[in-house]
């Protein structure tokens, strides 16, 4: 699976978007960027996910640059509830592969 | 979105017993099951991918006959820590994908803490 990079922590006013980059130079065609959440003690929590498309739900937007080697998970109005390690992973679709979970990324939002 | 469902969500055992750990998938028939471990300000590492009906399939350097894995059924998976030791204190994590879809959804967790 491609590796992929992130920034160990960042911090965002409570209100204002969070933008979570990710580096995913080695990223294959087949691959998908997922993006899954966790709060302390608890198990992760999908957010979402893309192949090349930007896509958006009710929880955030992914966008996904042109050449696929890097994305931006965005929280539009980020609230304390936010504040979680959010980790970018690529994984192939359809097969029994599993997820590999580098380090991710710690998002504080501030009061 | 999918639900899964750990049971116990914490236990605490004494060493040299066994711990049964439970994976259910509330609303979704789950064909692949993973179980994943997590020590205190680590990510998460897979210990081993379970299909239904089939052997698990264990990651290198963990011990097949130490942790059990069943999954017997579309909605269940369950994970045993045999022998159980104070080095496997952990948060064991499992989470479920259904059919070949593109996502995978996790349980809560469970908190194992051998004495």
């Amino acid at each position: 699976d491609a590796k992929t990079t992130q920034p160990p922590s960042m911090d965002c006013a409570e209100g204002r978007a969070a933008n979570l980059p990710c580096n995913h130079s080695t990223i294959s065609g087949n691959e998908y960027v997922y993006w899954y959440r966790q709060i302390h003690s608890q198990g992760p929590q999908y957010i979402i996910h893309g192949l090349k498309n930007n896509e958006t739900n009710e929880m955030a937007s992914l966008i996904i640059t042109e050449d696929r080697k890097s994305s931006t998970l965005i929280l539009p109005h980020a609230t304390l509830r936010d504040t979680a390690v959010y980790y970018c992973i690529v994984s192939p679709s359809g097969s029994a592969r599993q997820l590999t979970f580098g380090s991710g990324t710690q998002l504080t939002v501030l009061p | 979105g999918a639900v899964v469902s750990q049971h116990p969500s914490r236990v605490i055992c004494k060493s040299g017993t066994s711990v049964k750990i439970e994976c259910r998938s509330l609303d979704f028939q789950a064909t692949t099951m993973f179980w994943y471990r997590q020590f205190p300000k680590k990510s998460l590492m897979l210990m081993a991918t379970s299909n239904e009906g089939s052997k698990a399939t264990y990651e290198q350097g963990v011990e097949k006959d130490k942790f059990l894995i069943n999954h017997a059924s579309l909605t269940l998976s369950t994970l045993t820590v045999t022998s159980a030791h104070p080095e496997d204190s952990s948060f064991y994590i499992c989470s479920a994908r259904e059919g070949l879809g593109e996502t995978q959804y996790f349980g809560p967790g469970t908190r194992l803490l051998v004495l």
